[in-house]
């Protein structure tokens, strides 16, 4: 089956600076890789995905990038904010829809004043 | 987008008694619905799919008669943990599936065994 590993498992930046997590994934049929910000106590939310037919996608200060010959992809978030302080998961499913996911570990991200 | 209604919110039980997850669809029909587990400070583990209509699918290591999943209706999925203990307690999460853009969870049921 699929196996994602993430990195890194906590990560402190101040404001305003830029945080990247990076992800690996095993099985090469996978095909939609979603990002998900957890505060404590509450569901995941979706912060942005891609799919296997692109290499690179933005939404604002969030973006993430897609190397499908390395099977890895990362987050990059820019001009950080306290309120994204959180943890964050990425994630991998082979069906190209959000169905089945396979989840990273997880990184805690600190952003200080 | 779509809605998924998971109830309760969180539970404490007393050790050797059963509980009961519900999750809903409010506004789509779910087909298929996800349930995982994550204990404190860890991933999303992925235990079962439900499929409306037929038996789930347990992931490996995942007891099936410790954990029954009813789909009995495309809008009611119902995860029931059977004769817990505090070893089972966890945060229980429901994704509906079937084939959307992305993934629609519920909002978690934290399960504390005493």
């Amino acid at each position: 089956g699929e196996n994602v590993e993430q990195h890194p498992s906590t990560l402190s930046v101040q404001e305003g600076d830029s945080a990247v997590i990076k992800c690996t994934y095993s099985d090469s049929a996978s095909n939609y890789f979603p990002w998900y910000k957890q505060e404590l106590g509450k569901r995941p939310q979706l912060i942005i995905d891609i799919r296997s037919n692109v290499g690179e996608k933005k939404d604002q200060r969030i973006a993430v990038t897609l190397n499908k010959t390395a099977k890895h992809f990362s987050l990059h978030i820019t001009e950080t904010q306290p309120e994204d302080s959180a943890v964050y998961f990425c994630a991998a499913s082979p069906t190209g829809t959000a169905s089945k996911l396979t989840f990273g570990t997880g990184t805690r991200l600190q952003v200080t004043l | 987008g779509a809605v998924v209604s998971q109830h309760p919110s969180w539970v404490i039980c007393k050790s050797g008694t059963s509980v009961k997850i519900e999750c809903r669809s409010l506004d789509f029909q779910a087909t298929t619905m996800f349930w995982y587990r994550q204990f404190p400070k860890q991933s999303l583990m992925l235990m079962a799919t439900s499929n409306e209509g037929s038996k789930a699918t347990y992931e490996q290591g995942v007891e099936k008669d410790k954990f029954l999943i009813n789909h009995a209706s495309l809008t009611l999925s119902t995860l029931t943990v059977t004769s817990a203990h505090p070893e089972d307690s966890s945060f229980y999460i429901c994704s509906a599936g079937g084939g959307f853009t992305e993934a629609f969870f519920g909002q978690g049921t934290r399960l504390t065994v005493v």
